[in-house]
């Protein structure tokens, strides 16, 4: 069964603290994706990834980093943590073929900043 | 306005069917998609549709796209308690990587 992995489901940080969410996906997708979702918000497009080492920003990057080292891995970093990075991170990647977008998601990282 | 709109809950009886509206903007979209989210995991592909079709049933599911208006609908029989969920429409273009999502409809069923 394929999936995408977030290895951290719940996380709670200290203000000003660095945080790292992992995603790996075993799909050999080209593209992933980081969303943070917030309630009446839906999904928001913090950064995305066409390939390896390529990252773009979305519509919020601010106070987040990403990396892509590794195809399989897309890594989130809040460089110092903010209270209003409370939220739930999700994940997800797809197949660089074109055709429809179909997302493939992970499970969620529900983080909390104190 | 935002590009994709649905109405954020619906309530229904057990039993029933449930309609879920969403209404979109660009006239370019070339495929339409439903994401189902249950409680604490993250978003799972329920169906698409391509832009030249108006119509895709799948068991209890039903996609209705009218492209005229902008308008596509799930239809969901016999609603179970099972189908308690976030329901997302989304819409993507030819040459675009990046699917945009309506805000999400949190589905109710009650007994």
């Amino acid at each position: 069964d394929v999936k995408v992995t977030q290895s951290s489901r719940y996380l709670v940080k200290r203000t000003g603290e660095k945080v790292f969410l992992e995603c790996v996906q075993d799909m050999d997708h080209e593209n992933m994706f980081w969303y943070r979702q917030d309630p009446g918000l839906g999904l928001r497009l913090i950064y995305f990834s066409y390939d390896v080492k390529m990252k773009e920003k979305g519509d919020i990057p601010e106070g987040y980093s990403v990396s892509r080292e590794k195809k399989e891995r897309f890594s989130l970093i809040l460089e110092s943590a903010s209270t209003n990075q409370t939220s739930m991170y999700l994940c997800a990647s797809r197949t660089g073929n074109s055709g429809a977008n179909v997302l493939t998601f992970g499970a969620g990282s529900r983080l909390t900043v104190l | 306005g935002e590009d994709v709109e649905q109405s954020l809950f619906l309530s229904v009886r057990e039993g029933d069917s449930s309609v879920i509206n969403c209404t979109y903007t660009d006239s370019s979209s070339t495929y339409l998609y439903w994401y189902k989210q249950e409680p604490g995991a993250g978003l799972q592909l329920l169906t698409y549709i391509f832009s030249n079709m108006d119509m895709k049933q799948d068991q209890r599911l039903t996609v209705l796209l009218n492209k005229k208006d902008k308008h596509l609908s799930l239809r969901i029989a016999d609603t179970q308690t099972g189908d308690s969920a976030i329901y997302f429409c989304a819409e993507s273009k030819t040459g675009s990587y990046i699917p945009t999502f309506g805000r999400g409809t949190s589905l109710i069923v009650h007994p």
